[in-house]
């Protein structure tokens, strides 16, 4: 089993949809949990990243992780095209690491 | 600022030979980290590199060495290219101080081992 389970998708959603990107993970010493996009043939850029438990928020995007269940989500309200792209979760444990564990990544498609 | 940089942007290798792949970090940036991203899969840590030393790795063979130089730059080694290591590689820069939340991906290299 995967430590960090991702649907690969793809995910094609109107202009203007909410979407909703979910992982799931089973190692109980995660601390940080970071969502990325990487668009077509460029590196992984961080867009959000959460503490332990809770909700974040940042324009149209918002992080909840929720440690019980072992799950976490990101949401993009009113997406739009230029949204295109795989988004990435990650995760790392507390200490002086930088090893990141990332999700397969979902592929999601705006159609305009 | 240019940010990270890798070199070349694609290599085409055939099995058994050698290939060394390049990264110059962010300015101001002491720590490299190196990822392989197989296609349709997320990233795999290799290892991360601070002050020229290997500091911690991941699952992955000892024909995967690296290097860090003195102006931070670094290098990937993988020696006896197998198929299965074609792939996408990534390096990834960041502060020690600031670990994961600081890091900054490049481009990466596409790797073609035929």
């Amino acid at each position: 089993q995967k430590e960090v389970e991702q649907d690969p998708g793809p995910l094609s959603v109107p202009e203007g949809a909410i979407v909703s990107l979910n992982c799931t993970y089973s190692n109980s010493a995660f601390q940080y949990f970071m969502w990325y996009r990487q668009y077509s043939r460029k590196g992984p850029e961080l867009l959000m990243y959460t503490y332990s438990s809770g909700n974040k928020e940042d324009g149209r995007f918002t992080a909840q992780v929720d440690k019980s269940s072992k799950y976490i989500s990101l949401f993009i309200r009113d997406s739009q095209p230029s949204d295109s792209a795989t988004y990435l979760c990650a995760m790392r444990g507390g200490g002086a690491t930088n090893k990141l564990i990332f999700g397969t990544g979902t592929l999601l498609a705006v159609q305009p | 600022d240019a940010g990270v940089t890798q070199s070349p942007t694609h290599l085409i290798k055939t099995r058994g030979q050698q290939v060394t792949l390049r990264c110059s970090p962010k300015s101001g940036h002491d720590t490299v980290s190196w990822y392989q991203q197989a296609l349709g899969q997320g990233p795999q840590f290799i290892f991360q590199y601070y002050e020229e030393e290997e500091r911690q790795r991941g699952n992955f063979p000892d024909r995967f060495s690296g290097h860090q130089f003195p102006n931070y730059s670094s290098e990937l080694n993988v020696n006896a290219l197998l198929l299965g290591d074609s792939a996408l590689y990534l390096c990834a820069s960041s502060l020690v101080a600031g670990g994961p939340l600081t890091q900054y991906f490049g481009p990466g290299t596409r790797l073609l081992v035929l």
